[in-house]
């Protein structure tokens, strides 16, 4: 099946150590989102990609960086994690060519966990 | 800017009881309306949408909503809650454009008692 895959499931890393998460798809979907969601609360939006466009969100912390190499793959990048880091990390895609609005498509999520 | 408030933090219902989770939303022009479904430790999982026409949508697992424009609400709906229906429910609204960036309710977590 066609699938938004995020791995790893779970991420621990030590305060301030860079980390990576990372994204891919196989529904070639033009529209690639990151979403920052904290236990018990909604997902926020932290930036997304239009085709090779990157569009940051305003209040999205400079600590949070994104690649978009090709397509398939999106990846987030934290360069030193604080404490306050900790959360689920979802990836999103989005078929966004049609006029017809598509719904989101989303991962299972990385689980970040910071010592 | 678009909002969208889901009243209810927390519902506990009975296994073959009737579900409705409400769902009210802020925009400026016709909204497109989703429902997403999170079981714990998992990403979200689309359960239905609204863009037009029929205001009255089904999705899957027996899901359905409606939309009302005359009071902003596209409100959820179960007429038999199953144990596996135990899971967080947000509500979201999506800006017209290409992007379609989505703003989420808060979520409503559903409790389902046997």
């Amino acid at each position: 099946d066609a699938m938004v895959i995020q791995n790893p499931r779970y991420q621990v890393t030590q305060f301030g150590k860079p980390v990576t998460l990372s994204c891919s798809q196989t529904l070639n979907h033009n529209v690639m989102y990151w979403y920052q969601q904290k236990s018990s609360q909604a997902p926020k939006l932290l930036f997304h990609y239009y085709d090779k466009d990157f569009n940051n969100e305003a209040d999205t912390p400079d600590n949070f960086q994104s690649r978009r190499p090709n397509t398939s793959f999106c990846f987030l990048d934290i360069r030193s994690p604080g404490l306050g880091d900790a959360a689920m990390y979802l990836c999103a895609t989005r078929w966004g060519r049609s006029e017809s609005n598509q719904p989101q498509h989303f991962g299972d999520g990385t689980r970040l966990s910071i010592l | 800017a678009q909002s969208v408030t889901q009243p209810d933090i927390h519902i506990t219902v009975s296994e073959g009881a009737s579900l409705e989770l409400r769902c009210n939303y802020s925009y400026g022009a016709t909204p497109y309306l989703f429902w997403y479904v999170q079981s714990p430790g998992q990403g979200l999982q689309l359960l239905l949408k609204y863009f037009s026409g029929d205001t009255l949508v089904q999705g899957i697992k027996g899901f359905e909503a409606e939309f009302k424009r005359s009071q902003s609400s596209f409100n959820l709906r179960k007429p038999s809650v199953h144990w596996s229906d135990a899971a967080e429910y947000f509500c979201a609204v999506g800006a017209t454009g290409t992007a379609s960036k989505l703003t989420f309710g808060t979520g409503t977590r559903l409790q389902v008692t046997l």
